[in-house]
């Protein structure tokens, strides 16, 4: 069963664009979770979608959203990008969501923002 | 007060050598994730758990949910087990939702 793919694995951007991301979740899971990981901040949750709703949110500024299709793929778009918006994007897969769910994480999108 | 505490922030150690990393947590939890990451980023979920022990191979992860304390052991040590080891434990955010709170990591080092 192939895990979990994110695409792209590398972007540089520059202030103010935006920027898509994507999540292809393992087959069968319909839970994607986001998170961000820098080195002062270390790992934070953006937020988590289920059968193509959000279920949950961070403390991440409305310039940060997401959605989920019909097939559980996810995309996270990060509008008017920031210097501080350079990270690794990790999204994270589970067949449902609640805490006895396992996450399978994907390789994670290095974005760098100049 | 970040409401995951990891120790050491960095340990190094030689081939061989038993390994002991503590996870604190401050929220209450019904279960705590172990995960390890490698240099360029991906993350593998080494151990989910909730009471006791559980082991897989080198590895052994215990908690006290009453003392709110996990610890991950490695027994005899090699380089390929240099990585940063994460804890995470699954944060109540409203209704049946929940948000996994991460610990800032500890950076393993072992030298051959």
């Amino acid at each position: 069963k192939a895990g979990v793919t994110q695409t792209p694995r590398y972007l540089i951007k520059t202030r103010g664009q935006q920027v898509t991301l994507s999540c292809s979740p393992i087959s069968g899971h319909r839970s994607v979770s986001w998170y961000q990981q820098t080195p002062g901040q270390g790992l934070q949750f953006l937020f988590e979608y289920f059968s193509e709703t959000q279920r949950n949110k961070g403390n991440f500024p409305g310039r940060f959203s997401g959605r989920q299709f019909s097939n559980s793929r996810s995309e996270m778009n990060v509008s008017t990008l920031e210097l501080g918006d350079s990270a690794l994007y990790l999204c994270a897969s589970s067949i449902g969501t609640g805490v006895n769910n396992e996450q399978f994480f994907g390789p994670g999108t290095r974005l760098t923002v100049l | 007060k970040n409401e995951v505490e990891q120790s050491p922030q960095n340990l190094t150690a030689q081939e061989g050598e038993f390994i002991t990393i503590n996870c604190s947590y401050s929220v209450g939890i019904s279960a705590l994730h172990w995960l390890q990451q490698h240099p360029g980023g991906g993350i593998v979920s080494l151990f989910m758990l909730s009471s006791g022990k559980k082991k897989h191979g080198r590895l052994i992860a215990t908690i006290n949910i009453q003392e709110k304390h996990s610890s991950l052991h490695i027994t005899a040590s090699h380089p390929r087990d240099s990585a940063v080891y994460i804890c995470a434990v699954p944060q109540r955010s409203g209704g049946s939702n929940y948000k996994l709170t991460f610990g800032k990591g500890t950076l393993l080092t072992v030298n051959p």
